[in-house]
């Protein structure tokens, strides 16, 4: 246990479908990331925020919707999605955003049909 | 771009071997991680080496930085089945203002 949960573990939705991913640490982190780890490719980063604030958005498409609603939770709203945004979501946290050691959650699987 | 690159992508060996995976990297750097991923799941810390150090020990774990080569190498000593997993580097990217990660060498661990 990292102290970072992950709901739900797996989703399976269709493209025209809206869903939430929910993230949790209990840490006391002040950063929180989402990234997106797809078959054959490097974990990509998607969002961070530090003290719930958004502090880089790293080109992602809008139908990805990220929310953090206080520093412990972090939520990305998911909406008419591709196939090809299949993948597994991994939430982290951090003490302070950079260079400090990252806490992983078990991730989602997601399977967009 | 990547910041942190592994090699090999793939590496298989004998219970009781040793694994040695490499990492490269490009710009200047405060400290570098390793981290490890168990198939399907989150990635786990390891072992964080900053840049005034050239090797760092934790149990059977040993990893080494050389910053003029711009490289590290993570150590695995006397292997088990269950260190069969991922492995990826880390390292801070300025501009993203986040930890970027290689692509990881797989590591299988035959019993």
């Amino acid at each position: 246990e990292t102290g970072v949960t992950q709901t739900p573990r797996h989703l399976v939705m269709g493209m025209t479908n809206k869903k939430s991913l929910k993230c949790e640490q209990h840490l006391g982190h002040n950063a929180m990331y989402w990234y997106k780890q797809s078959a054959k490719k490097p974990l990509e980063l998607m969002f961070v925020y530090s003290l719930e604030e958004r502090v880089e958005n790293n080109s992602v498409p809008s139908r990805f919707s990220p929310e953090c609603p206080n520093s412990s939770h972090l939520f990305l709203h998911l909406h008419t999605l591709q196939p090809e945004d299949s993948a597994l979501y991994l939430c982290a946290s951090s003490r302070e955003s950079g260079q400090e050691t990252q806490y992983f959650g078990p991730g989602t699987r997601l399977l967009v049909l | 771009s990547q910041q942190g690159e592994e090699d090999p992508q793939a590496l298989s060996i004998q219970e009781g071997e040793n694994a040695t995976m490499n990492c490269s990297y490009k710009t200047s750097i405060n400290n570098l991680q390793w981290y490890r991923q168990n198939s399907g799941r989150g990635l786990v810390h390891l072992i964080l080496i900053r840049s005034n150090e050239r090797e760092k020990h934790s149990g059977r774990l040993r990893v080494t930085l050389d910053t003029s080569k711009k490289s590290s190498s993570l150590l695995i000593t006397a292997s088990r089945a269950a260190d069969t997993a991922s492995y990826f580097c880390a390292t801070y990217d300025t501009g993203r203002r986040a930890l970027t990660f290689g692509s990881g060498t797989r590591l299988q661990v035959q019993p």
